[in-house]
């Protein structure tokens, strides 16, 4: 079946610095996903990305969908605390029906002050 | 107004008791999930109605079903708990891929 790797499982790094999780798929994606989940919170949808190559930004978060569409980052530049939590891209297969996603494990980050 | 929720937020109970978790949304969305979250964080699907009708049904025991009166509904029902059943489960909902998650549930089985 789908799996969907993610690295880092987990990410310490002191305010200010920046931070990446990576995202892959063992198969070619139709899209992925990325959500954050806050501690004792649930996933809260960030961004899709459709397009082979697609770069997408929301202030200082980066998403990139690969040329292949099999792998995906998220950069985070100069981190704040209130950027703590989990970290998840989720992927749905070609040919799959909607809905149907695979999670990656997920990026633990802390954020030291 | 909550757009997912689901009922209730803990539940603490012996083995072998059966339990059900309740969700609800207000969206509109045709698609509904269960998802299990287990202490490493792993997100991992169960179920997923559309319409009332069952479309995903993962490698799950058949201590737990679903229900779905409607399509704004989607409950879940766990026989004869076992401590492996600890967790956080996750209802969501959606219209193609975007998932709206409600709190969760943290069910502790002792």
């Amino acid at each position: 079946g789908q799996q969907v790797m993610q690295i880092p499982q987990y990410q310490h790094v002191q305010e200010g610095e920046d931070f990446t999780t990576y995202c892959n798929s063992s198969t070619t994606l139709s899209n992925i996903q990325w959500y954050k989940q806050r501690p004792g919170g649930h996933p809260v949808f960030l961004i899709q990305l459709v397009k082979s190559g697609e770069v997408k930004k929301q202030k200082r978060l980066t998403f990139q969908f690969g040329e292949a569409k099999k792998n995906s980052s998220l950069h985070i530049t100069a981190t704040q605390t209130t950027d703590v939590g989990t970290y998840f891209c989720a992927g749905r297969r070609g040919g799959t029906s909607y809905g149907k996603l695979t999670f990656g494990q997920g990026t633990i980050l802390t954020v030291h002050p | 107004d909550t757009a997912v929720s689901q009922t209730p937020k803990y539940l603490v109970t012996q083995m072998g008791n059966d339990k059900s978790i309740k969700c609800e949304q207000n969206l509109g969305h045709d698609t509904m999930y269960w998802y299990k979250q287990d202490s490493k964080k792993f997100l991992k699907i169960m179920f997923s109605y559309n319409n009332k009708e069952l479309i995903i049904n993962e490698t799950v025991p058949n201590r737990f079903s679903p229900k779905s009166p409607d399509k704004a509904h989607l409950n879940l029902h766990i026989n004869s708990l076992e401590l492996g059943d600890s967790a956080v489960y996750f209802c969501a909902s959606s219209r193609g891929d975007i998932q709206y998650f409600g709190a969760g549930t943290r069910l502790s089985v002792l």
